[in-house]
């Protein structure tokens, strides 16, 4: 069965800092979506970034951007230049053959002004 | 914000009760899902409709019971819960359902307590 890790709870820096939130999944797939979604506090989950397993280039939206390693099978978020509204929870996702989301158990990022 | 909205946004219910949460896409999408969101716990998907034909019933207990209409309506009703049940129930759409490329899009939640 396909899983989805994510390996840190918490984490929390200072605004304009850059920081990366680490995802691992497991699969015998090749074929596959990988998705970063965001949830604010008390608003809806909203798609950050999508990587798709047969491109090698890492997908980038502006001050985010994705290290996907597949054969590590890691795919982790960087956010540059962090600001107060990126204040919230992040759930990494994976998508396969079956089309149901697998979801991480999120991580709780906090910027600090 | 808007594209998919979800009510009420809050709902406090005792076991014995018999509630209905509604779920409203204005996207034109054909495919939406129920998911129950806990804390620390990934979310949990619950049912999928495309083109209003479930697809998907994850083992969800049957005091759980959806109803999709039309492909912008889909409601959650709700009786005989347990206490466990309390959770965010989230709403969404995707344009197609079954293709691995199709994004979500969410609703704000229905908070559900139940006593």
């Amino acid at each position: 069965a396909q899983t989805v890790t994510q390996s840190q709870p918490e984490m929390s820096v200072q605004e304009a800092e850059t920081v990366t939130l680490s995802c691992t999944y497991d699969t015998s797939e090749s074929n596959y979506y990988l998705f970063w979604y965001k949830q604010p506090p008390s608003r809806q989950m909203i798609l950050v970034i999508r990587q798709e397993a047969y491109k090698q280039q890492n997908a980038t939206e502006n001050r985010f951007s994705v290290n996907f390693q597949k054969a590590a099978k890691s795919f982790s978020l960087k956010i540059s230049d962090s600001q107060l509204g990126d204040t919230a929870m992040y759930f990494c996702a994976f998508r396969g053959s079956n089309y149901q989301l697998i979801w991480g158990a999120g991580t709780k990022l906090i910027i600090k002004p | 914000e808007t594209g998919v909205t979800q009510t009420p946004r809050h709902l406090v219910m005792g076991m014995t009760n018999k509630k209905s949460l509604k779920c409203e896409q204005h996207l034109g999408h054909n495919a939406m899902y129920w998911y129950k969101q806990s804390a620390k716990k990934p979310l949990e998907l619950m049912f999928v409709y495309s083109l209003e034909e479930r697809v998907e019933n994850n083992s969800v207990p049957s005091r759980f019971s959806p109803e999709c209409p039309n492909s912008s309506h889909l409601f959650l009703h709700l009786h005989t819960l347990q206490p466990e049940d309390s959770a965010l129930y989230l709403c969404a759409s995707s344009q197609e359902g079954a293709v691995r490329t199709d994004t979500q899009y969410f609703g704000p939640g229905t908070r559900l307590t139940v006593l």
